[in-house]
């Protein structure tokens, strides 16, 4: 089946610096990845859409100065949380599509869990 | 506005009996529905989909059922077992458009 990975599982890091994510397609090519964040007991929310080369889509209320993607590949996108902050700890994850078509299913990666101390 | 949502935020199941964990939607649009299963610390796990053509698939111990006209999906898990014990979302999808999560139901499989 599909598989999504996504590196790290767990950072640690400090106010002010910025954080890495990476998200890659092992089995599939996925011209389309989704950047979501996820909150204790809560629903997944979609942050932004990451499109192999061009610009990510950014949903409404997300900054994109601040959570920066970047789609190099068809297998690979990634992450950047710039100048975190104790309020940007969070459950990240990424997911992708193959493409096969609309009627496909998301396949999601491990997560990432970030804490800003 | 347009949402998904469930019926059952918590769940609690013998072992070896069935659950069934519901979910609501509202964008009438919605044309495609999958079913994630999600473990503490992981990412969602794909379960199983439906397209709105059928009202009801089934995979392995699993089905899930659409109601169209009330707007209603379901999951069934049967036999359940401890490693079913997770957080259950339902998701749609309206055409090409972003996929939409429900709030989730934790289910718990009681030995």
């Amino acid at each position: 089946g599909a598989v999504v990975s996504q590196h790290p599982s767990r950072v640690i890091c400090k106010s002010g610096t910025s954080v890495k994510i990476e998200c890659r397609s092992l089995d599939f090519q996925a011209t389309t990845m989704f950047w979501y964040r996820q909150f204790p007991k809560k629903s997944l929310m979609l942050m932004a859409t990451s499109n192999e080369g061009s610009k990510a889509t950014y949903e409404q209320g997300v900054e994109k100065d601040k959570f920066l993607i970047n789609h190099a590949s068809l297998t690979l996108s990634t992450l950047t949380v710039t100048s975190a902050h104790p309020e940007d700890s969070s459950f990240y994850i990424c997911s992708a599509r193959e493409m096969r078509g609309n009627n496909s299913p998301l396949h999601f990666g491990n997560g990432t869990r970030l804490t800003v101390t | 506005g347009e949402s998904v949502g469930l019926h059952l935020p918590t769940l609690s199941v013998q072992e070896g009996d069935n659950s069934i964990i519901n979910c609501a939607y509202s964008n009438s649009a919605s044309d495609y529905f999958i079913w994630y299963k999600q473990e503490s610390g992981k990412g969602p796990q794909f379960i199983i989909d439906i397209r709105s053509n059928m009202d009801k698939r089934q995979g392995q111990r699993v089905t899930v059922l659409l109601n169209k006209t009330v707007k209603h999906l379901s999951l069934q898990i049967a036999a359940t077992q401890p490693g079913d014990s997770a957080v259950y979302f339902c998701a749609e999808r309206a055409g090409n458009e972003k996929l939409t999560f429900g709030t989730g139901t934790r289910l718990t499989i009681i030995p």
